[in-house]
């Protein structure tokens, strides 16, 4: 049963445009939701987080919206440049632990 | 910023023998790391989670006895592979429960890419 899912494992966009990387949570008790970017045979690196009390959270080019009614969230990353190209978790967090459930994971290709 | 290390970043053995992999907080103390493994193109498994002088918790279908991990300090911890058999080809990465200014989280290690031949 995964409780997070991307259910688009891969996205194509040309440079400059805007990236929109989706994310869908079935768990009620996830409070805290992060994206993580990896490159390969490399560990996660951190990319911008929200909480579950806001509905936006923007950090430079990078945007992640939350809807809670809907157990959903996005990462816009706007403009979108080529050494953005990578795979895109999300990870969600819920209230009771620090344990973080992953998602699937969508790879991010940004064309010049 | 919080930095996790781990050792080795690429280990290559024979089927049977047993590989340790240490996982490092640097720069700040962890009372909780995590251990992650990824198949190819696949998400990250958590695999267990690490607490500083106590047994390790086990995600269900994960083999204790064959995933050994030991979390003897608050900036140390390791995973050993025992009988590796190539089936245990992955890559794992271990992850620190630490703060880094307004942050208090996970930090990731680089990975350790296992190969068993």
């Amino acid at each position: 049963d995964q409780q997070v899912k991307q259910n688009s494992p891969s996205l194509s966009v040309q440079e400059g445009r805007i990236s929109i990387l989706n994310c869908d949570y079935t768990n009620s008790m996830f409070d805290y939701f992060l994206w993580y970017k990896k490159y390969p045979a490399e560990g996660p690196t951190f990319l911008i987080s929200i909480s579950s009390i806001k509905d936006k959270n923007e950090d430079g080019r990078f945007t992640v919206f939350l809807n809670k009614s809907a157990k959903h969230l996005s990462l816009h990353i706007v403009p979108s440049q080529p050494g953005d190209s990578a795979v895109y978790f999300c990870a969600a967090r819920n209230n009771a632990g620090n344990m973080l459930t992953f998602g699937g994971g969508t790879r991010l290709m940004v064309k010049p | 910023g919080a930095v996790v290390s781990q050792h080795p970043s690429r280990v290559i053995c024979k089927s049977g023998t047993s590989v340790k992999i240490e996982c490092r907080s640097l720069d700040f103390q962890a009372t909780t790391m995590f251990w992650y493994r990824q198949f190819p193109k696949k998400s990250l498994m958590l695999m267990a989670t690490s607490n500083e002088g106590s047994k390790a918790t086990y995600e269900q279908g994960v083999e204790k006895d064959k995933f050994l991990i030991n979390h003897a300090s608050l900036t140390l911890s390791t995973l050993t592979v025992t009988s590796a058999h190539p089936e245990d080809s992955s890559f794992y990465i271990c992850s620190a429960f630490g703060t880094s200014g307004y942050r208090n989280e996970q930090f990731f290690g680089p990975g350790t890419r296992l190969t068993v031949l």
